[in-house]
């Protein structure tokens, strides 16, 4: 059965900074290209970011360039965002996600950040 | 990195069909045949429905339905059940090798 158990968030002030991981099982994660994708407090999805199955192709929405690095570690079959210079447009639950067919498919439950003082 | 437009709620009645559209551009929904479709109950993660357009992974009800004509992709469920109540989005890949969500249509069953 695939999982996808992210872990990591919490309520963090403007400007700090958290990483999320994302622990994956049930499938082969070194091979499979991964999302992740946020969802504002009673609003639509919004995808984030996505990594190769190596790790050394990287993408990112505009709204977090400069700002979130993705990452994976297939020794650990993790994966990770870490993300810096957070503002209050970033809380969010966010779910990672394993990619098929260019999209997201397997969807963990998400782990909700908050950015607040 | 434009979201793709969807309407923002549609109706209907146990066992009628509806359809949701999600209208793009020719940089993605019009631009690739990767076009997919999920579900999310209030609380839960999203569930892929519908991926490459038309096909549905294994354990989906084949009563979900997904199409595409130029820049709009749209999704049909046929035999509406109570469950099916739900909000729904689409996705498409990016030609800037980016991906891009609707803003999501909530589905209610009357």
């Amino acid at each position: 059965e695939v999982q996808l158990v992210e872990s990591g968030g919490g309520l963090v002030q403007p400007g700090g900074s958290l990483r999320l991981s994302c622990a994956a099982s049930g499938f082969t994660f070194s091979s499979s290209w991964m999302h992740w994708v946020r969802q504002a407090p009673g609003k639509g999805l919004v995808w984030v970011s996505r990594i190769s199955s190596d790790g050394s192709s990287t993408s990112y929405a505009e709204s977090v360039k400069g700002r979130f690095t993705i990452s994976r570690d297939n020794a650990k079959n993790t994966l990770y965002l870490q993300m810096n210079s957070l503002r209050a447009e970033d809380t969010a639950v966010y779910y990672c996600a394993s990619q098929m067919r260019a999209l997201p498919f397997y969807w963990g439950q998400g782990t909700l950040v908050t950015v607040s003082s | 990195q434009s979201a793709l437009t969807q309407p923002a709620s549609v109706s209907g009645s146990p066992g009628q069909s509806i359809t949701i559209s999600c209208t793009g551009t020719s940089s993605d929904v019009g631009g690739y045949n990767y076009v997919s479709w999920y579900q999310q109950h209030p609380g839960k993660a999203p569930k892929l429905m519908i991926y490459e357009v038309s096909n549905r992974p294994s354990g989906v009800s084949n009563r979900f339905s997904g199409s595409k004509s130029g820049n709009t992709a749209s999704l049909t469920i046929s035999g509406l059940q109570a469950e099916d109540e739900a909000d729904y989005y689409c996705s498409s890949y990016s030609s800037t090798s980016t991906v891009v969500f609707g803003g999501g249509t909530k589905l209610t069953v009357l």
